[in-house]
């Protein structure tokens, strides 16, 4: 166990629906990263936050949005959904910068019907 | 810009032989590098990290790493496999001035009794 929760485990929608997907992170990181993994793009950062403030972004589309809030949770957005946006989506969180290990959840896999 | 390339998308061996994954960086500058396992169903782990100092790492699981800036190399060794050592392993590397990740494609392992 990580110590990094992610809900919910699967998530299941249509096209063109919205979902919100939540992380925890462990106790006192200030950082929390997301990423997606699917079958044709693999592992990909999305985006970080650090102590609530965006801090640095990777291939995240246009359609998703994240936010870190004052308890250091965080949600991660995904609106206008389409059958390619099912992946895995991973949360990690670290607790300082740079060369740090970062802790991953276990994951919620979103499945757009 | 970072890069990573793992060669050998599926390596099989037998119990109790070496295990040896390869993984190679493109980087401007000396990078931090990863080594992850992922188990089905679950998130991914660290196994082991360079950022400075000795190059030969050493991990959980028996598993040791060796950084050689010359070859721009990062391969990840065990000198015996054992039947739970099969899962997908992964590469990464960050710069020292940003946190996100960079992955390979993932080398899945597989061990045969």
């Amino acid at each position: 166990d990580s110590g990094v929760t992610q809900t919910p485990k699967h998530l299941i929608t249509a096209t063109g629906q919205r979902v919100t997907l939540r992380c925890s992170p462990r106790s006192g990181d200030l950082s929390v990263y997301w990423y997606q993994q699917s079958l044709d793009q693999g592992l990909q950062f999305l985006i970080q936050y650090y102590n609530g403030e965006e801090r640095a972004k990777g291939n995240i589309l246009e359609r998703f949005s994240a936010q870190q809030f004052p308890d250091l949770h965080s949600e991660l957005n995904l609106s206008s959904l389409e059958l390619g946006d099912s992946a895995l989506y991973f949360c990690a969180s670290s607790g300082r910068l740079a060369g740090n290990e970062q802790f991953f959840g276990p994951g919620t896999r979103l499945t757009v019907l | 810009a970072q890069s990573v390339t793992q060669l050998g998308s599926h390596v099989s061996v037998s119990e109790g032989a070496l295990v040896l994954l390869r993984c190679n960086y493109s980087s401007s500058v000396p990078p931090y590098l990863f080594w992850y396992v992922q188990y089905p169903n679950q998130g991914l782990q660290l196994l082991l990290k360079y950022t400075t100092g000795a190059t030969l790492v050493k991990g959980i699981n028996g598993f040791e790493a060796e950084f050689k800036k010359s070859e721009t190399s990062f391969h990840l060794t065990k000198p015996s496999a054992h039947m739970s050592d099969a899962a997908e392993y992964f590469c990464a590397v960050s710069l020292y001035n940003t946190d996100k990740l960079i992955f390979g494609t993932g080398t899945r392992l597989q061990v045969f009794p």
